[in-house]
């Protein structure tokens, strides 16, 4: 969905290093929410942001809010090739039930 | 939990023929949504339930396509005639809320030829 961008659209990083992903909305948003897509296999859930200024980290992914709640950033330490794959964000805008998708971000993990 | 389940994972079928996709909801989750997932169009939402009853089925792309949800723990998606621009990975997802976290299925690899 063009209404939420994500950057860059793809991404292939050395192992051991550190990459950040981008999400960003011209409107405020309700919620956030990051799902990581392996080739073949459905959306797995990582991490939902709801407050301005939030922040979460799951093992080596940290997700942030910014204050004004239109742009989240994915960033993750020391990559492992487990951390491969399609990263997607979703976000609510409004009080409707339905997320509108950013397009995703392909991540390689060179070994 | 299992998880969100989804049958059959793949499915290859013959344009004009009937497609029906089934998908099980986590237990406890009210909402359950069905997508479809492309390269050239990426993710878009078909229908979404609520509590058994389709709320908004404005994604749904003519009307070739339905859904049912008869029950809590079940619902499908059917394709009757299939073409073969139906050809993408269809998933369901369910929350426990709608305005909370989706966990989604496996997906439905939908082939049509």
């Amino acid at each position: 969905s063009q209404e939420l961008e994500q950057s860059p659209q793809s991404l292939i990083v050395q192992e051991g290093k550190n990459l950040t992903i981008n999400c960003t909305s011209s409107k405020t948003l309700y919620g956030l929410y990051w799902y990581k897509q392996k080739y073949g296999e459905g959306l797995i859930f990582l991490m939902m942001l709801q407050k301005g200024g939030e922040e979460k980290s799951h093992e080596k992914i940290t997700a942030k809010l910014d204050e004004k709640k239109q742009q989240s950033s994915l960033h993750i330490t020391a990559s492992q090739p487990s951390h491969a794959g399609i990263y997607l964000c979703g976000a609510d805008r409004d009080s409707n039930y339905q997320l509108i998708w950013g397009a995703g971000t392909k991540l390689i993990i060179k070994p | 939990d299992a998880g969100v389940i989804q049958s059959p994972r793949h499915e290859v079928t013959e344009m004009g023929q009937e497609v029906t996709l089934r998908c099980k909801p986590i237990s406890g989750h009210n909402s359950l949504f069905w997508y479809r997932q492309t390269m050239m169009r990426g993710l878009e939402l078909l229908i979404y339930f609520n509590n058994n009853v389709p709320i908004d089925d404005s994604g749904m792309p003519e009307d070739r396509f339905s859904a049912k949800m008869p029950n809590a723990s079940f619902s499908t998606l059917k394709i009757q005639p299939s073409e073969p621009r139906d050809s993408a990975v269809y998933f369901c997802a369910s929350s426990l809320v709608s305005r909370y976290e989706q966990y989604f299925g496996p997906g439905t690899r939908l082939t049509v030829t």
